[in-house]
């Protein structure tokens, strides 16, 4: 299957860090994305992650890979009020060309 | 990063007429544009594939007839909603991928919110 997974809320004190899970189906996944959508705007690509990498670390963004378990997660360090978003999970497709994304996880900051 | 626009960013239209939304890569050469639709607190919907030149590829249940993709040049895809009607109301979000090293990247527009009335 294509399925990317991803909870739907997550909830973090400002300050502390936040961790966003996804898992996929589909082993031949050659990239792994997280996309950042604030109200009414579109899509912003925050970090890729190559398949053949385990950890990609991007100032406060930390993206950690376990391909055997089919599993992404994002890490946002320091989260800040203006991190409230939804974060999209996204992997490319078999044959390299479509981008499938996940139902997106709705992160909210509490000051 | 490269940059994607999208315009309008939003328009009223009345049921029945047609409106148009361009997309733009303002930076680089769109090789590939996609357009997706989103509807309230979901994820997006991939409507359609387009690449340069040639007609779109449209995905299981979009209907062709109704949303017309052109993608003309390399800089400008045009999605046109034919006859819209109230269902059709959504958020629009094109994004784009260049050639070359990075191809796997894609980069957003900021949407076009469409109400029909």
């Amino acid at each position: 299957g294509e399925d990317v997974e991803q909870s739907l809320f997550l909830s973090v004190r400002e300050g502390d860090s936040s961790v966003i899970n996804c898992t996929y189906t589909d082993s031949s996944s050659t990239y792994l994305y997280w996309y950042k959508q604030e109200p009414g705007a579109g899509l912003q690509l925050l970090t890729y992650i190559f398949s053949n990498m385990d950890m990609k670390q991007d100032q406060r963004l930390t993206v950690l890979l376990n391909k055997k378990d089919k599993h992404l997660s994002l890490r946002i360090a320091d989260t800040q009020t203006g991190d409230s978003a939804i974060y999209f999970c996204a992997r490319v497709g078999t044959g390299g060309f479509k981008t499938i994304f996940g139902a997106g996880t709705r992160l909210f900051v509490k000051a | 990063g490269a940059v994607v626009s999208q315009h309008p960013s939003w328009v009223i239209c009345k049921s029945g007429t047609s409106v148009k939304i361009e997309c733009r890569s303002l930076d680089f050469q769109a090789t590939t544009m996609f357009w997706y639709r989103q509807f309230p607190k979901q994820s997006l919907m991939l409507m359609a594939t387009s690449n340069e030149g040639s007609k779109a590829t449209y995905e299981q249940g979009v209907e062709k007839d109704k949303f017309l993709i052109n993608h003309a040049s390399l800089t400008l895809s045009t999605l046109t909603v034919t006859s819209a009607h109230p269902e059709d109301s959504s958020f629009y979000i094109c994004s784009a991928r260049g050639s070359g090293t990075g191809s796997y990247e894609q980069y957003f527009g900021p949407g076009t919110r469409l109400t029909v009335t």
